[in-house]
């Protein structure tokens, strides 16, 4: 079964507008960690931002918010003020602290395109 | 201060061929991760290091691959034998250590292709 699920395999929002990036995780354990990433064009993992299922409050950084609904398994990404710059790839990611290697599982990601 | 650094950024070869991709972590992380992502996927782990020793190998797809990390700095991943379906971009990341939150910082990647 999918650990990480991301439905919107492509996105279109027009620059100034905020957009919503889906996400939907599957884990039995109590405690673990969600996280989102940027890759653009050039192939390098840029951390944004991270969820930890004990927080009490959405995490946000910047134009960068994470709507964390526990008990639907959902950590939606929404990014604010969209701007020509956020054009990328956009994995979501989980860790789940009974594995061992504590690796990072992701989904198979949303193509962001910005429009001017 | 630096970021990860990978080594080379683009390899091609032949079917058949071994292949040694290179990856400096940060300064000072002691976790030390590979990942494999096919073209229009996310990363798939492959490999973990705590140290100097292979914590979790469960990733690794068969034993053609292997990778080695003697210092607890620099990693090497070795592809023997290489296959077309080895044609993926290979990332390294490392952390601090590997606790329940840890940022795992990546490296551009080396793009490997297997003609």
């Amino acid at each position: 079964a999918q650990k990480i699920t991301q439905t919107q395999p492509g996105m279109f929002v027009q620059e100034k507008e905020a957009v919503t990036l889906d996400c939907t995780y599957d884990t039995s354990d109590p405690s673990y960690g969600l996280f989102w990433y940027k890759q653009p064009s050039s192939g390098e993992m840029i951390f944004l931002i991270y969820q930890g299922s004990y927080d009490q409050q959405n995490a946000t950084e910047g134009r960068y918010s994470l709507n964390f609904q526990k008990a639907r398994k959902s950590a939606n990404l929404v990014i604010s003020a969209s701007q020509l710059g956020d054009s990328a790839m956009y994995f979501c990611a989980m860790r789940e602290p009974s594995g061992s290697a504590r690796q990072l599982t992701f989904g198979s990601g949303t193509q962001l395109t910005v429009l001017p | 201060g630096a970021g990860v650094s990978q080594t080379p950024s683009n390899k091609v070869t032949e079917k058949g061929k071994y292949v040694e991709l290179r990856c400096d972590p940060i300064s000072g992380h002691t976790a030390l991760y590979w990942y494999r992502q096919s073209l229009g996927q996310g990363p798939e782990f492959l490999i973990y290091f705590q140290g100097t020793g292979a914590a979790d190998d469960s990733g690794l797809p068969n034993d053609r691959f292997f990778a080695v990390r003697p210092e607890g700095s620099v990693s090497t991943l070795k592809i023997q034998r290489t296959e077309r379906g080895d044609s993926a971009v290979y990332l390294c990341a490392s952390s601090k250590l590997a606790g329940a939150y840890n940022e795992q910082f990546f490296g551009p990647g080396t793009r490997l292709t297997v003609l």
